[in-house]
């Protein structure tokens, strides 16, 4: 399995307050993505990284902020969390941007928003 | 349970008997599929990818179709086993502006009866 840890894996919070959640991998891969999984819906892309320093936003990215820092970790920050946030959010990887690479997945953050 | 799980398409298989799992993908310039399996609480665990320039590919176990006239792919397992159950889903990669665009289909559970 690819060195990906999620955490925490699960959350409970309030409306309007920060949340944080941490992706940590030991593979060294270049490129890291955070996508939210909803019933009725295929993972959606919120943001991914090619590169220390380097983000670039997915197809749902409002409400939502990332960082990188060092290539073993991305953070994904809800400023202000809001119910429609609930979700499951995944953490993924690859070595290239893709075409001919899979993303491996982390087990993923239960978030509830109250 | 798996909130993801819930309203998906359901395929039941007798345990030992082959299970053949559908996927429609929406776009003929994806170059790259993949097939992923989630199991309850756990994130996507790659399985099988085949290329656009192929039409079949092997694993142990699995087989992927791929039948680009009508833009389909198949998963099949044979032999399922009751740790074959879980949802599949099936994802299309294409090229988009600067990156690759990779779609995640809603997925099938697939059931498999002792």
């Amino acid at each position: 399995d690819a060195g990906i840890t999620q955490s925490p894996r699960h959350k409970v919070t309030e409306t309007g307050t920060p949340v944080t959640l941490r992706c940590h991998q030991t593979e060294n891969h270049r490129y890291m993505y955070w996508y939210r999984q909803d019933p009725g819906h295929g993972l959606r892309l919120i943001h991914y990284s090619y590169g220390v320093k380097d983000t670039d936003k997915g197809e749902v990215s409002d409400g939502y902020s990332v960082s990188r820092s060092k290539t073993e970790d991305f953070l994904l920050t809800l400023e202000s969390a809001t119910s429609s946030q609930t979700s499951v959010y995944f953490c993924a990887i690859s070595e290239n941007r893709g075409g001919n690479q899979p993303q491996h997945f982390g087990d993923g953050t239960r978030l509830s928003i109250l | 349970g798996e909130s993801v799980g819930l309203h998906l398409p359901t395929l039941s298989v007798q345990e030992g008997d082959n299970s053949i799992i559908n996927c429609a993908y929406s776009n003929s310039a994806s170059d790259y599929f993949i097939w992923y399996k989630q199991e309850s609480g756990k994130g996507p665990q790659f399985i099988i990818d085949i290329r656009s320039n192929m039409d079949k590919r092997q694993g142990q176990r699995v087989t992927v179709l791929l039948n680009k006239t009508v833009k389909h792919l198949s998963l099949q397992i044979a032999a399922t086993q009751p740790g074959d159950s879980a949802v599949y889903f099936c994802a299309e990669n294409f090229p988009a502006l600067g990156y690759q665009k990779v779609t995640f289909g809603t997925g099938t559970k697939l059931q498999v009866i002792p």
